[in-house]
């Protein structure tokens, strides 16, 4: 398998701009993250769907980040507007969800720079 | 909340040397998991943990669950310098769901 694939891998975009952040779960996992990694927080997660409804938001920061999932095999997490503190790494990771234990399998992620 | 502390926050070794990094919770947790960040990827489990007293390897690493459950201890034997990365403890945020807290990482060098 060709594991979670993330696109953009690098994004630099300026203030106020939409950004959206793509996702390609593992083929059958039926658990979806979005985490966001910064030097001050750590790695915090944002929001999870299951199934391809989401489960938990209370991560996302600010009504300027929101997350779809329309069907298994693809998610976005959009920022509008975006701003300077939006700048991390966003991970995606997916898993099978059998137990809340199961391995969650990490993409490469998307380095965010806004100016 | 669950919050996790990993110590130390970085360290430098010899390649060869052994390695032991921990991560305490204030928390009860019921599972503790294990991740290493290479640079630029994202994290991938090493090992994950089930039951109190628990001790497991996983090659040249080994993890123990501590007996409190407030805390975890990871190992790793004769270090080499792809070791080199961040360890991070997580555990589940609440005993169900997929809910996750991640410590805030060990960083580890590993000098030739």
């Amino acid at each position: 398998d060709a594991g979670v694939i993330q696109s953009p891998r690098h994004e630099v975009t300026e203030m106020g701009q939409e950004v959206t952040l793509r996702c390609k779960p593992i083929s059958g996992h039926d658990y979806l993250f979005w985490y966001r990694q910064t030097m001050m927080r750590g790695l915090e997660l944002l929001i999870y769907f299951n199934n391809n409804v989401p489960i938990d938001d209370s991560g996302m920061p600010e009504d300027r980040f929101s997350a779809k999932m329309p069907n298994a095999s693809f998610s976005t997490l959009k920022i509008q507007p975006s701003e300077p503190r939006d700048s991390a790494v966003y991970f995606c990771a997916s898993s099978l969800g059998r137990r809340y234990t199961d391995t969650q399998y990490f993409g490469p992620g998307t380095r965010l720079t806004v100016l | 909340g669950q919050q996790l502390n990993q110590s130390p926050q970085s360290m430098f070794i010899q390649e060869g040397e052994d390695v032991s990094m921990n991560c305490t919770s204030s928390s009860i947790f019921n599972t503790w998991l294990w991740y290493k960040q290479d640079p630029g990827e994202g994290p991938v489990l090493l090992i994950a943990l089930y039951k109190a007293g628990e001790l497991t390897s996983n090659g040249r690493l080994t993890a123990q669950f501590g007996i409190t459950r407030k805390d975890s201890f990871l190992n790793i034997s004769a270090s080499i310098p792809s070791d080199v990365g961040i360890y991070f403890c997580a555990g589940p945020l609440i005993n169900y769901g997929q809910n996750f807290v991640f410590g805030p990482g060990t960083r580890l060098s590993v000098l030739p």
